[in-house]
């Protein structure tokens, strides 16, 4: 199993600055089968980012992820006070899936 | 734009039996472009993947649940469902259904909470 280690646990920023969130895998992710997701207080996860880099229909281009092998990162280049939540990581090898812990980013 | 929400009791004593169910709208099971998928997240916000079911009824589950996990889908009622037997405190969480379209998940319904007691 392919265990996700998000870092920093919290990340406290302030609007308009940017924000770089990283995922380590313990072994390398196959086919580029990394994504991210954000969660808002009560709400269901959204997905923002598939195939390591490629955004989701909708998700705005101050969002971008990057990274390979076993080392991704998720950026946000400006953020905005609708930014601030957790984010998670998540993989799939070929037989299982699984998520990182999150990174709570905060005002 | 597809929606899912899922349906099912809050409340499930231990040993017995969780039953939920996903409604799809806006969009036809039976398109066969997509999985569709069961995800759980427990009071300290860790998320799992408990397994998926694709319109033909093909089921992958968790090697973890595999023993204890049922997911079925009627396509005429744009539903699937899940079934999860010998239910223990463990078990508590929000429950998630989803759209999988290619081992990623772009639609989630709202998320339902089951308690184990």
């Amino acid at each position: 199993e392919i265990v996700l280690t998000q870092s920093p646990g919290t990340l406290s920023l302030s609007p308009g600055e940017r924000a770089t969130l990283s995922c380590r895998a313990s072994q390398s992710v196959k086919n580029n089968y990394l994504a991210w997701y954000q969660q808002r207080p009560g709400q269901a996860p959204r997905l923002l980012i598939n195939g390591v880099s490629n955004r989701a229909t909708g998700i705005p281009d101050r969002f971008s992820g990057g990274g390979s092998g076993t080392d991704f990162t998720l950026t946000i280049s400006r953020l905005e006070p609708e930014d601030f939540a957790v984010y998670y990581c998540q993989q799939y090898d070929g037989s299982l899936y699984t998520f990182g812990q999150g990174t709570k980013l905060e005002i | 734009q597809v929606q899912l929400q899922e349906a099912g009791p809050g409340l499930v004593k231990p040993s017995q039996t969780l039953s939920l169910t996903c409604s799809v709208s806006g969009g036809s099971m039976s398109s066969g472009s997509y999985y569709w998928t069961w995800i759980r997240q427990f009071p300290g916000k860790g998320l799992e993947y408990l397994g998926r079911i694709y319109y033909r009824g093909m089921t992958y589950y968790s090697p973890s649940l595999k023993s204890r996990l049922t997911i079925s889908v009627n396509t005429s009622e744009n539903q699937f469902f899940l079934t999860l037997t010998s239910v223990t405190a463990a078990d508590s969480a929000v429950y998630y259904c989803a759209r999988e379209p290619q081992f990623y998940f772009d639609s989630w319904s709202p998320g339902t909470l089951v308690t184990v007691s």
